[in-house]
């Protein structure tokens, strides 16, 4: 059973500050998946990783890949009462099915 | 381009019964899938179609069914309801190209609350 963990499970910050967010697994992913879901709503894709070391940037959104393939990051520079949401991993293993790791529910106070 | 939508938006169920949510694909998909999401926790696949049959399926019981209509449409039926399948429902389209599932997007979702 392939498990994706998220790191922190909440984070609360001031707008303007940077806040980190981790997925981790103990398998390789083939690609990976990062979303970010509103309340009531489904959830978004920001940004899809597949290479090894791969960094991708979306605005003030960083999107790194580990190496191995079996971590990934977001970092958010600078931000805003806009980025409030429950940010979420998904990943191939190689199969038909995403498989989702339970999310970080990041509040950014004004 | 016409994105991912999902009927009804919200629906109250008592506990035996059935219900059935339904899934418009995004133009130019042609793979469905279906996610139960609990209140506090991520999206869990329930299974996949592609071509009208189903192509992969997570572990949930028989009393979770499913169509795809050759429009790329879908259907998930739910039968003998259970007060724990109270959750989001979501629906999410993709193109499969031969050798693997792309990018998935998401409709927003089906609330249902068993009672």
């Amino acid at each position: 059973t392939q498990l994706l963990e998220q790191s922190p499970q909440f984070l609360s910050i001031q707008e303007g500050e940077n806040l980190t967010v981790y997925c981790n697994s103990s398998s390789v992913f083939s690609s990976l998946q990062w979303y970010r879901q509103e309340p009531g709503e489904g959830p978004v894709l920001l940004v899809t990783v597949v290479t090894g070391g791969e960094v991708k940037k979306l605005k003030r959104l960083t999107f790194q890949f580990g190496d191995a393939r079996k971590d990934s990051s977001l970092h958010i520079t600078a931000a805003q009462t806009g980025d409030t949401g429950l940010y979420l991993c998904a990943g191939h293993f190689n199969d038909y099915k995403l498989s989702f790791g339970a999310g970080t529910t990041v509040t950014v106070r004004a | 381009e016409t994105g991912v939508t999902q009927s009804p938006t919200h629906l109250i169920k008592t506990r035996g019964q059935q219900v059935t949510l339904r899934c418009s694909s995004q133009s130019g998909h042609n793979t469905v899938s279906w996610y139960q999401q609990a209140l506090g926790q991520g999206p869990q696949f329930i299974f996949q179609y592609y071509r009208e049959e189903e192509n992969g399926r997570g572990n949930f019981p028989p009393r979770f069914s499913g169509l795809q209509f050759p429009n790329y449409s879908s259907e998930l039926n739910v039968n003998a309801l259970e007060l724990d399948d109270s959750a989001l429902y979501l629906c999410a389209s993709s193109w499969w190209s031969g050798t693997g599932v792309g990018e998935q997007y998401f409709g927003p979702g089906t609330r249902l609350t068993v009672t």
